[in-house]
């Protein structure tokens, strides 16, 4: 595709119940991120993947957070048991390779509303 | 403390003035620093990335520059536009391929 997409654009969902929210990279994009970003804050990086491995976890909030990336390509946010602090939107980045001087292409994010 | 620092945290401006963004960091080894901007409901886009050397650089109306002594790089806008209502966000990145690190943003309302 052109850019980045995501999906789905809007998410609500009641606490406790579990999302998966997807991210189409740029096709060639070898390196992709997921990020949150919480109402009027910065962003806040979560997880990257470099092809389908994901050497730096570190951002994931909580042991209900995980990431998959199959194929190189598709990447899903899986949020179990979501709570109301799990609300914000999240946006996916991709690169062509993860280093210095790559600049980042975003998608449009995923607003998540926990009830 | 966020080792990402931008003020102000938001700023209002009329139609065809100009305005200054900052943007302080801590962040080290220092790779280089991007500043985009971020529409309503949009992902950020970027602006222009300035590397340890470099002091100034343009896109358009958008001219940044960078102190890497000082640790400090500002985002100016000439003649602005009602389309530059944005958040504009700085983004440091360390060597070797470490994290980026945000900044908050600063919020931009250009009023006709």
């Amino acid at each position: 595709g052109a850019g980045v997409s995501q999906s789905p654009s809007n998410k609500v969902t009641e606490k406790g119940k579990d999302v998966e929210l997807r991210c189409d990279p740029i096709s060639g994009h070898t390196a992709l991120y997921w990020y949150r970003q919480s109402l009027g804050q910065g962003l806040e990086f979560l997880i990257y993947f470099q092809g389908n491995s994901a050497p730096d976890k570190s951002g994931l909030p909580s042991d209900r957070f995980s990431a998959e990336r199959t194929g190189g390509s598709v990447s899903t946010l899986t949020i179990q048991r979501t709570q109301q602090e799990d609300s914000a939107v999240y946006l996916c980045a991709s690169s062509l390779v993860y280093q210095d001087y790559n600049e980042q292409f975003f998608g449009p994010g995923t607003r998540l509303t926990v009830l | 403390k966020n080792q990402v620092e931008q003020s102000p945290q938001s700023l209002i401006i009329l139609e065809g003035k100009n305005c200054t963004l900052q943007c302080n960091y801590t962040v080290s080894p220092f790779s280089n620093l991007r500043w985009y901007k971020q529409d309503t409901g949009r992902g950020p886009v970027s602006l222009t990335i300035m590397t340890f050397s470099e002091n100034t650089k343009s896109n358009g109306r958008y001219t940044a520059t960078l102190d890497a002594d000082t640790k400090q790089s500002s985002l100016h806008i000439t003649a602005s536009q009602l389309s530059d209502s944005a958040s504009y966000i700085c983004v440091v990145r360390r060597t070797n391929a470490g994290k980026s690190t945000f900044g908050d943003g600063t919020t931009l309302t250009v009023k006709p």
